[in-house]
């Protein structure tokens, strides 16, 4: 069975801060990773997937994250945030039939 | 032009009733879902659909029934709404079911609220 777990319901930094979003995975088999970003009423927007190409994923809005498998972990950084990063972002795991599975999600606040 | 497109955006109900949530893409894409989110924010895949082929998470009451007309139309009904039914309903969709590698799309989601 394949599952996340998101550390930390709520992050808040400083507006030019390194933003760290962590997840750690569980799955039986190689996993593929995604991190998703919730804006305020909105659906849900990719931010980048790992399907085991590169470690290193880099994504959309200078995000990235980095797959490592003696951790189980996938945490999502950028170098800097900015006050339009304020969201939810959800880390997730493909399972069977493509279905994603989430964790519980990271509220990220950006203080100017 | 948008993605994945849902209607309505809001839904209020009385318990007991039945309604349905439309979901349409124009992506071309073979598959589509419905997740549930609660209202702590947590999501929850409850059917995928995929070339006529329903896949159907077991916790899943019976009360919700996805139907297909076509490969762009996927819409949820719901009978005999209960409270805990109240969440915010994503429909989303992908290329295929490719060993899990696809993107999902997702809608803007609706929110249901039963009374």
């Amino acid at each position: 069975a394949q599952s996340v777990t998101q550390l930390g319901s709520h992050v808040s930094v400083s507006e030019g801060a390194l933003v760290l979003l962590r997840c750690n995975y569980s799955s039986s088999v190689p996993p593929y990773l995604f991190w998703y970003v919730q804006y305020p009423n909105q659906g849900l927007q990719l931010l980048l997937k790992y399907t085991s190409a590169a470690t290193l994923v880099k994504g959309i809005n200078g995000f990235e994250a980095e797959f490592k498998k003696s951790e189980t972990s996938f945490h999502l950084t950028k170098p800097s945030a900015h006050m339009s990063d304020a969201a939810e972002y959800f880390c997730a795991v493909s399972g069977w039939a493509n279905n994603l599975f989430f964790g519980t999600g990271t509220r990220l606040t950006v203080i100017p | 032009d948008t993605a994945v497109s849902q209607t309505p955006k809001y839904l209020v109900t009385q318990m007991g009733n039945d309604k349905s949530i439309k979901c349409e893409q124009n992506l071309g894409h073979d598959t589509m879902y419905w997740y549930k989110q609660d209202s702590k924010k947590f999501l929850k895949i409850m059917f995928s659909y995929n070339n006529k082929e329903l896949i159907i998470n077991e916790t899943v009451p019976n009360r919700f029934s996805p139907k297909s007309p076509d490969k762009a139309h996927l819409n949820l009904h719901i009978n005999s709404l209960e409270l805990g039914d109240s969440a915010v309903y994503f429909c989303a969709s992908s290329q295929g079911a490719s060993g899990g590698v696809d993107t999902q799309y997702f809608g803007p989601g609706t929110r249901l609220t039963v009374l």
